[in-house]
């Protein structure tokens, strides 16, 4: 069935770093993918999405592209902030529902 | 904005207790959604909804009952509660097809069966 996978954290990060975190799919189908976060004590609110191959999703400095290929959707951000720290979520919408599927979660922790 | 709104941020229950929890959403959104969240688990769907009366088995909808009457209400039900069902649970809606498809989540409600 479909699935994903996002690297295992936590993820520990001085700010200004450079951040990537890897996400992975197995679909069947052309799915849509989308990442989420979820700051500390709040629920999750949609980051980014894209929503066919080569795509890409942006917001608030972060980036995505939807790689068939290889089929991946890393986040990646230029220059990370203490206000970043949050749970993010990779998570991807098979093409004939209306469910999504989620990863595990990688935790950021971005130190000043 | 959209706002999900669920009854409780915390609950505290004891075992075999009837549990009922509560999601609300104020944009006439056609689809309603229950997960639970667990550490290195992620988010996995217990049951949904597509429309008012009408409902779906998740991933995981053992122990786990729903109910919708009206379509922004969407109520889980824990019939007889146990230790395992101890969770963060996130409720959420969505509209909308292709590119402008996206799920809304409420703050999640923290429950622990004791």
């Amino acid at each position: 069935g479909d699935s994903v996978t996002q690297m295992e954290g936590p993820v520990t990060l001085s700010e200004e770093a450079f951040l990537t975190i890897n996400c992975t799919y197995t679909a069947t189908g052309y799915p849509s993918l989308f990442w989420y976060v979820q700051y500390p004590g709040e629920g999750l609110q949609l980051l980014l999405k894209a929503t066919k191959a080569d795509d890409k999703g942006s917001n608030k400095g972060f980036e995505a592209t939807y790689r068939k290929e290889t089929t991946s959707f890393h986040l990646e951000k230029g220059s990370v902030q203490v206000s970043d720290s949050a749970v993010y979520f990779c998570a991807l919408k098979p093409g004939n529902t209306g469910k999504l599927i989620f990863g595990q979660g990688t935790t950021l922790q971005v130190k000043p | 904005d959209v706002k999900v709104t669920q009854s409780s941020r915390y609950l505290v229950k004891r075992t075999g207790e009837k549990v009922f929890l509560e999601c609300v959403q104020d944009m006439d959104h056609e689809n309603m959604f229950w997960y639970r969240q667990d550490p290195g688990l992620g988010l996995r769907l217990i049951y949904f909804s597509y429309d008012v009366k009408m409902k779906e088995k998740g991933d995981i909808p053992e122990g786990y009952s729903v109910s919708r009457e009206k379509k922004e209400r969407f109520s889980l039900i824990l019939e007889s509660a146990s230790t395992n069902q101890t969770s963060m649970y996130l409720c959420a809606s969505s509209w909308g097809q292709g590119v402008f498809y996206e799920q809304y989540f409420g703050p999640g409600t923290r429950l622990t069966v004791t």
